[in-house]
């Protein structure tokens, strides 16, 4: 069963538009942490943020928030005033105790000029 | 910042070949992995060290081969591979094996097996 699910597989916007990218997950443990990471086209995958599982501030990044909510297992990633530099697939991850890091499929985002 | 540098950026070998990934980081960093990335699904973890040892091997089939000589290398050896094998393989590292450590990303080897 898949434990991350990104619904969305791609999606596209036009720069200056706010763009959501949704995150589920599924465990049994009490303990865990989320990520989300970023594949630009050069491939490699960039760390962007750790939540713990007690920890359900937002958070603000720049352009770049999450809305981590346990009551729906959700901890969804906005790029406010998204600008062509942040086309890229964007992963979400959960991390469980026995260090079982499971990742979603991905989102893939491209920013239009 | 990067840290982790994986070559060769490109390969493709015949199903009969016989041809090694290596991975080098030079962050200090305490524990090594193998990531699969095939197109439109989750990144599949194959192999993790920590401290130059195999603690996770995730049902990888035999023809592939992981080696990890010292904390800062890690190696992948490939043999008689299908074409199903046709994939990204990402090596990642982090200071330490624990659940809430964040993952260093080199860029990949991107594999076509013909």
């Amino acid at each position: 069963a898949q434990k991350v699910t990104q619904a969305q597989t791609e999606i596209s916007v036009v720069e200056k538009e706010d763009v959501t990218l949704d995150c589920v997950y599924e465990t049994r443990d009490t303990t865990y942490y989320l990520f989300w990471y970023k594949q630009p086209p050069s491939g490699e995958l960039v760390f962007l943020i750790r939540r713990n599982s007690f920890d359900e501030q937002n958070e603000i990044s720049g352009r770049y928030s999450w809305n981590f909510q346990k009551s729906t297992s959700s901890f969804n990633f906005t790029i406010t005033a998204s600008q062509v530099v942040d086309s890229a697939v964007y992963f979400c991850a959960l991390s469980e105790v026995r260090y079982k890091l499971s990742f979603g499929a991905g989102t893939t985002v491209t920013v239009r000029a | 910042e990067t840290g982790v540098t994986q070559t060769p950026r490109h390969l493709v070998m015949g199903m009969t070949n016989k041809k090694s990934l290596k991975c080098e980081q030079h962050l200090g960093h305490n524990a090594m992995y193998w990531y699969k990335q095939s197109a439109k699904k989750p990144l599949e973890l194959m192999f993790v060290y920590s401290l130059e040892e195999r603690v996770e091997n995730n049902s990888v089939p035999s023809r592939f081969s992981p080696e990890c000589p010292n904390s800062s290398h890690l190696f992948l050896h490939l043999h008689t591979l299908q074409p199903e094998d046709s994939a990204l393989y990402l090596c990642a590292s982090s200071l330490r094996w624990v659940v809430n450590e964040k993952l260093f990303f080199g860029s990949g080897t991107q594999l076509s097996v013909l």
